[in-house]
């Protein structure tokens, strides 16, 4: 299986300021149709968890413009430009180019 | 709209069988994957399968011989059934539509306990 590798565990964020969240791959994700099929969620407490971003940097429908997302073949990152109260959960990356899908360990955001 | 509906039993005993269903309402049953993931405090999240109308499957490795997913298309329903449930099969699990999970069920917290 392919292992997913997020960065920090924890980050403590101040409302107002940018945060950024690191995933690494154990192989590459980028497939030859062209696409890199790597996934950022966020879990709100008691609530599943919510596609934010989509093939690397897509944002899925409805998601604020001050989340993004970059990176290419194995590291990956994702963006808030200014953390929001409602900002605060568990950030998941995800990889789906290979059988079984596989999700990072994730990372909590919370409000310092 | 898409939203998926979830129920199922909650409490299982050791070597029992898990069963969930998922009703699919609003936009095309037929255009996508239909996807199973559990949420457990020492695995975190697992993929378990998916299967598309036609009853297409595939199904995490780990868990193959346990698993079996179905699809009544009349009801726009998919079904997951894991036998010989274990302590480790508590988890809350979800539904979920494509293998990139796009929009998911509420979950449904599964406990396994003698």
């Amino acid at each position: 299986d392919i292992v997913m590798t997020q960065t920090p565990l924890s980050l403590p964020i101040t409302p107002g300021q940018p945060a950024s969240i690191s995933c690494k791959s154990s192989q590459s994700l980028l497939r030859s149709d062209g696409k890199t099929y790597l996934y950022w969620y966020l879990q709100k407490p008691g609530q599943p968890p919510q596609l934010l971003i989509y093939e690397v940097s897509s944002r899925f429908s409805g998601v604020p413009d001050r989340f993004s997302g970059s990176g290419s073949g194995t590291d990956f990152t994702l963006k808030i430009s200014r953390v929001e109260a409602e900002d605060v959960g568990v950030y998941y990356c995800l990889q789906s180019i290979q059988f079984p899908p596989t999700f990072g360990g994730g990372t909590k955001v919370e409000i310092k | 709209q898409v939203q998926l509906q979830q129920w199922g039993a909650g409490l299982l005993k050791p070597s029992e069988t898990l069963s969930l269903t998922c009703a699919v309402y609003g936009g095309s049953f037929s255009a996508y994957y239909w996807s199973w993931i559990r949420q457990s405090p020492g695995k975190g999240l697992e993929w378990i399968g998916e299967i598309n109308h036609s009853g297409s499957t595939n199904y995490n490795p780990s868990l193959k011989s346990r698993v079996t997913i179905s699809v009544d298309t009349s009801k726009n329903q998919f079904s997951l059934k894991l036998s010989s449930v274990t302590a480790a099969d508590t988890a809350v699990y979800y539904c979920a539509r494509r293998r990139y999970m796009d929009v998911w069920g509420k979950g449904t917290t599964v406990t396994v306990s003698s």
